[in-house]
């Protein structure tokens, strides 16, 4: 069965420090990526998405993710993370094949401090 | 302004009944779901529908149901038969098309003593 790993469960990091998060996926097949986040008080809501194309994928507030196919991953990173950073992250991973069922990893949860 | 409706925020339930999760929408989506959020691990599948009067199982069905009647609504019941109900449930819904984003709801926290 597909299986999406996130390594890192809780990550600290002080303000302007770089961030990488690690996402593996297990399914071998042509997949979609996704990256979630989850502000506190806040409900989830769309960081990136990868379909096809340039394997490095641009999000909102200065997020952004490669996909290595061989080594079937996609890591979130930023350069410098910011106080307002501080949330849940989740990755989600969708097989290419007209399913609509997502599939999510357990979740890193991130703490910036000032 | 469009969304996911869930209510209520908070549900308190005795062990051994049933209890429906609302699940509204007014996005005009196809396809809607329901997630559970345990911590440390992550959002777990239960169901979800591709179109109305259709749904498919996830990864952890047992002991709920759900139903389709209407685009717009998806309830949740979660029945005595599962083990551990008390959680943090999540509805989504996207267009369906490609592999859209989901929209999500902002949950209910099931409490069963």
């Amino acid at each position: 069965a597909q299986s999406v790993s996130q390594h890192n469960h809780h990550v600290i990091l002080s303000e302007a420090a770089s961030l990488e998060l690690g996402c593996n996926y297990s399914y071998g097949g042509t997949v979609n990526l996704f990256w979630y986040v989850q502000y506190p008080g806040q409900h989830l809501q769309l960081l990136l998405k990868y379909f096809s194309g340039d394997p490095l994928v641009k999000g909102i507030k200065g997020f952004e993710a490669e996909f290595i196919k061989s080594k079937f991953s996609f890591n979130l990173r930023k350069p410098s993370v910011q106080w307002s950073d501080t949330a849940e992250y989740f990755c989600a991973v969708n097989e290419n094949l007209g399913s609509y069922k997502l599939i999510f990893g357990s979740g890193t949860r991130l703490l910036v401090r000032p | 302004d469009g969304g996911i409706t869930q209510s209520p925020k908070y549900l308190f339930r005795k062990e051994g009944q049933n209890v429906t999760l609302s699940c509204e929408q007014n996005l005009n989506h196809d396809a809607m779901y329901w997630y559970r959020q345990d911590p440390g691990q992550g959002l777990r599948l239960i169901y979800y529908s591709q179109i109305v009067n259709d749904f498919q199982k996830g990864d952890i069905a047992e002991g709920y149901s759900v139903s389709r009647e209407k685009k717009e609504s998806f309830p949740l019941t979660v029945t005595s038969a599962q083990k551990n109900p008390t959680a943090f449930y999540l509805c989504a819904s996207s267009t369906g098309q490609g592999v859209s984003p989901l929209h999500f709801g902002n949950g209910t926290r099931l409490t069963v003593t």
